[in-house]
């Protein structure tokens, strides 16, 4: 059983430039979150999909917004890069059906912005 | 003042102790509470979940929690090298998503 899969493993992008990271949640897992970690800080909430909508959102600019597909897979776009955000990125999945928290999170996608 | 605050450490301790991590909060609408490990730059791991007040065991882990002080506790029993890591404290009203602290970063000294 695949748990929540990220990629790229690890991106280079400059100032002003646009990226976009994937996610594939676990077998089972119809929620998909993103969360920003900076080096020596923990995981920051960016945002949260279910049903291919935005469901709740974190304290983070317009620049960043996601997608979610039908299969329940996840992008998280972020636009005019700033050199504050390199960080890894992390997705988190969970089946909403379940009354629980429980997050699971995948390995990441280190973002660097030169 | 920060919803989460944690101790970043590092936490140094020799092998076979008994360790204690913990972190205090703010926000009294935080219902459920979670423990991570996360190793250097992988995602985090689940280890523990806790909803509301009491203790929870499993295997060589003890998570307790006590809102009333807002005040959440995570106990390693035996501790092993391989415990050598970051421990996330998370928790959440359930309607928003997680808030994390800063992390321990845990020494066990073989």
């Amino acid at each position: 059983d695949a748990g929540v899969t990220q990629s790229p493993t690890h991106l280079i992008k400059t100032r002003g430039q646009q990226v976009t990271l994937r996610c594939s949640p676990k077998s089972g897992h119809d929620t998909v979150s993103w969360y920003q970690q900076a080096l020596g800080q923990g995981p920051q909430f960016i945002f949260q999909y279910y049903e291919e909508e935005e469901r709740q959102r974190g304290n983070f600019p317009d620049r960043f917004s996601g997608h979610q597909f039908p299969n329940y897979s996840s992008e998280l776009n972020v636009n005019a890069l700033l050199l504050g955000d390199s960080a890894l990125y992390l997705c988190a999945s969970r089946p909403q059906s379940l009354v629980s928290e429980k997050l699971f999170f995948g390995s990441g996608t280190q973002l660097s912005v030169l | 003042q920060k919803e989460v605050e944690q101790d970043p450490g590092p936490l140094s301790v020799p092998e076979g102790a008994i360790v204690s991590l913990n972190c205090t909060y703010s926000n009294s609408a935080f219902q459920y509470f979670m423990w991570y490990r996360q190793y250097s730059r992988k995602g985090p791991e689940l280890l523990m979940y806790t909803y509301s007040s009491g203790n929870k065991e499993d295997g060589r882990f003890t998570a307790q929690v006590d809102k009333s002080s807002k005040y959440i506790s995570l106990f390693i029993r035996d501790s092993q090298p391989s415990d050598s890591a970051t421990y996330l404290c998370a928790m959440t009203g359930g309607a928003d998503g997680l808030t994390f602290g800063k992390g321990t970063h845990l020494i066990i000294q073989p």
